[in-house]
C-alpha cells in the first residue's frame, strides 16, 4: 500500500515556468514532509520540507503548499531553470516512527 | 555530505550468488537505511537500523539481510540473488533528533 502517491510520473517545462508536482497521503500522524531532489547518478537530497502546523514554505525559488484537510501536499517551482531537471521525491515521517514513506518520484525536465 | 560512502559502486554478479553491499558513515547517525530505487517505484525501503544490532524489515525485504555491528557499518546482503534484484541501492543516515536523511552516491547492482 503506497503510503504517499505522487504525481505526475514525468513532466516537461519551458525555461521561466512553473513547475508543480503534487502529492497525497492518508496517515493523518505524519509529522514532516519533506521533497527531495535527485540528479542523475547521485543520491537524493533534501530540497525543502514542511511540517503540518504550516501551510506554506518558501525558500528561494520553491515552494511548498500544504493542505492538511485534503491530505495534500505540492511543490512549486517558480522561473524553472534547466539546471532544475532532476527527479523529485516527496515524503513523509512519523516522528514516532523510524522510517521515512517516499513518493514514487517526477522526472522535471525544463527545456530552455 | 553526511560523510556516506557506498562500497561497491557498480557491481556484476550471477544468478543465485551472495552479494553484500556496504554502507558507511563518519556522522555517528543513529538511523540508517537501505532502498532500492526502480523505475516507477521510486524509493522503497529494504531494511533499516534504529541502533547497533538493532534493524527491521522494510516493504521490500524479502531475499535480503542486514547487518549493523557498529554504528558506521550497515551491510545488506544478499543471499541468493536473482534478477529482480538488480537495482540501483541506496544507504541513507539520519540523526536521531534530527529529521534529515541523507543519501549515499548509490550503488547499481546488475544480476545475470
Amino acid at each position: 500500500q503506497q503510503q504517499v502517491k505522487q504525481s505526475p510520473q514525468s513532466l516537461i517545462v519551458q525555461k521561466g515556468g512553473i513547475s508543480i508536482i503534487n502529492c497525497a497521503y492518508e496517515n493523518t500522524a505524519f509529522d514532516y514532509f519533506p521533497w527531495y531532489q535527485q540528479f542523475p547518478g547521485k543520491g537524493p537530497a533534501l530540497l525543502i520540507a514542511i511540517r503540518p502546523d504550516v501551510s506554506e514554505k518558501k525558500e528561494g525559488r520553491f515552494t511548498i503548499s500544504f493542505n492538511k484537510s485534503a491530505k495534500q501536499f505540492s511543490l512549486h517551482i517558480m522561473d524553472s531553470q534547466p539546471g532544475d531537471s532532476a527527479t523529485y521525491f516527496c515524503a513523509a515521517l512519523r516522528f514516532s516512527g523510524n522510517q521515512f514513506y517516499f513518493g514514487t518520484g517526477t522526472s522535471l525536465t525544463v527545456i530552455p | 555530505d553526511a560523510g556516506i560512502t557506498q562500497s561497491p559502486r557498480h557491481k556484476v554478479t550471477e544468478t543465485g550468488t551472495p552479494v553484500t553491499l556496504r554502507c558507511h558513515q563518519t556522522e555517528n547517525h543513529r538511523y540508517m537505511y537501505w532502498y532500492r530505487q526502480d523505475p516507477g517505484h521510486g524509493l522503497r525501503l529494504i531494511h533499516y537500523s534504529y541502533g547497533v544490532k538493532d534493524t527491521d524489515k522494510g516493504e521490500v525485504s524479502d531475499g535480503y539481510s542486514v547487518s549493523r555491528s557498529k554504528t558506521e557499518d550497515f551491510l545488506l546482503t544478499l543471499e541468493s540473488a536473482t534478477s529482480s534484484q538488480t537495482s540501483v541501492y541506496f544507504c541513507a543516515t539520519r540523526r536521531g533528533e534530527t529529521t534529515e536523511a541523507f543519501f549515499g552516491q548509490g550503488t547499481r547492482l546488475t544480476v545475470v
